[in-house]
């Protein structure tokens, strides 16, 4: 099975509700996680990373929150707006021979309507 | 910059059929990565380069090549076309070591074979 996974494959909300994306990882060696949005049609985008010696870290109207006991990571998103609406992805970041191969998992599809 | 760019955006082959996909980027990055994107799935790496002349396999690498000869180049050849190859590729880029690990993506290739 994947080492990364996402507990909710479709998150609908209303504009303006803070949205929550989940993602579990199973490798307690990554060290580094990024979220990447994905517009249909279009190739991730990235929107933040955090490594593994924090627990948070905020961006512009999202957070991420890692939970390294659990092996698992949250991005959150303040505020949420129709142009929101896309798939997200985590990357786990595993070291392999001095560089870092990131595994995705299957993704969350967020809905936003207004 | 141009960023990441692909060529060409849409494909479509012959079973036993050969093509490459073109992937360059401009921001001059050691690391860059195949990926392919099946429907309603996350991304699989194919392979991936840490530097010129350096190539390695990822998780999903039958049925691919690829070369690293300059550091903005980095094709992908497919040998032998087969149906289970349908796809969107992806190629991405990163700094890399000492810097950051954002991958950059390009707009994907969308392959068919039939």
């Amino acid at each position: 099975g994947e080492s990364v996974g996402l507990h909710l494959p479709t998150l609908s909300v209303q504009e303006g509700d803070n949205s929550i994306i989940n993602c579990a990882y199973s490798n307690s060696a990554s060290d580094y996680f990024i979220w990447y949005k994905q517009e249909s049609g279009k190739g991730p985008q990235f929107i933040i990373d955090i490594r593994s010696n924090m627990d948070k870290r905020q961006g512009q109207r999202v957070t991420v929150l890692l939970n390294k006991t659990v092996k698992h990571l949250s991005l959150q998103i303040a505020a949420t707006q129709p142009g929101d609406s896309a798939v997200y992805f985590c990357a786990e970041n595993i070291e392999s021979g001095g560089s870092y191969i990131p595994t995705f998992g299957r993704g969350t599809s967020l809905i936003v309507h207004p | 910059n141009a960023g990441v760019t692909q060529t060409p955006k849409f494909r479509i082959l012959k079973i036993g059929q050969s093509m490459t996909l073109q992937c360059a980027q401009d921001m001059n990055h050691n690391y860059m990565y195949w990926y392919r994107q099946d429907p309603g799935m996350g991304l699989k790496l194919i392979y991936y380069s840490v530097g010129a002349g350096i190539t390695d396999k990822g998780e999903v690498p039958n049925g691919y090549n690829v070369s690293r000869s300059t550091t903005e180049d980095f094709p992908l050849r497919l040998e032998l076309a087969a149906p289970s190859q349908t796809s969107v590729y992806f190629c991405a880029s990163t700094a890399g070591w000492g810097f950051s690990y954002e991958q950059y993506f390009g707009p994907g290739t969308r392959l068919t074979v039939t």
